[in-house]
């Protein structure tokens, strides 16, 4: 039981929008930054978010990140093939301990 | 480019230890953070634990507190992970990645491939 929850799975066609939502609570999403990973099947996470809505270097600006209370939402504009991925959010705790969400799963139809 | 490279996996049985090393290159080792995260079969990822940049200071998960121990090597750019009394839930992927260096909080900016490590008997 991953303590930032985020949907198991999204799906969209290429050249769509898609959002990937994490649900946190006042101790972490709530005072705290959010990051978000990117993860293709055997390979190490990438860096895309920071700071709630920074790209890191070279994540093109199709994808976005913003906060709210909270809640954090990554949004993915004009999704392509290579996309296609596993996404995790990222935040603290408390204890000011990294907890990442339980990952969603984005497949482009 | 930034590189990280990890070693030391393997099958270990439960109640032994194991000692996973990660060898950094492409940035100034001794100015950044280093984190250990895992990632069981099929699962998520676990932030395992930190060692600040000049090895003062050093901060675990719960669940490998007393039991694991991070420290780094700066004339060596390499960053340990020692694991002691392991149980097969800590069987996973174990990936150290560099921070990113800001002051807002943890950012894991870049990833090694990573190193299996098996618990079982």
């Amino acid at each position: 039981q991953s303590v930032l929850t985020q949907p198991p799975s999204v799906s969209a066609a290429p050249g769509q929008k898609v959002t990937i939502s994490c649900s946190g609570k006042n101790s972490n999403i709530g005072r705290n930054y959010v990051s978000w990973y990117q993860q293709f099947p055997g390979a190490a996470p990438r860096l895309l978010m920071y700071e709630n809505n920074k790209r890191h270097a070279g994540v093109p600006d199709r994808f976005s990140g913003s906060k709210s209370g909270t809640s954090a939402t990554l949004g993915i504009t004009g999704l392509q093939p290579e996309d296609e991925a596993q996404y995790y959010c990222a935040t603290w705790d408390s204890s000011l301990n990294p907890v990442f969400g339980g990952g969603t799963t984005l497949t482009v139809l | 480019q930034v590189q990280l490279v990890e070693s030391g996996g393997g099958l270990v049985q439960p109640g032994g230890s194991l000692k996973l090393s990660c060898t950094a290159s492409g940035f100034t080792f001794s100015t950044y953070g280093m984190h250990w995260v895992r990632q069981a079969p099929g699962k998520g990822l676990e932030w395992v634990g930190y060692v600040r940049y000049d090895g003062g200071n050093s901060y675990s998960a719960d669940s490998v507190k007393g039991r694991f121990t991070l420290s780094r090597d700066n004339s060596q750019n390499q960053v340990y992970l020692e694991m002691t009394r392991l149980r097969p839930r800590d069987t996973a992927v174990y990936y150290c990645a560099k921070d990113l260096g800001y002051n807002s909080g943890w950012y894991l900016d870049y990833w090694g491939r990573g190193t299996l490590v098996t618990v079982s008997s």
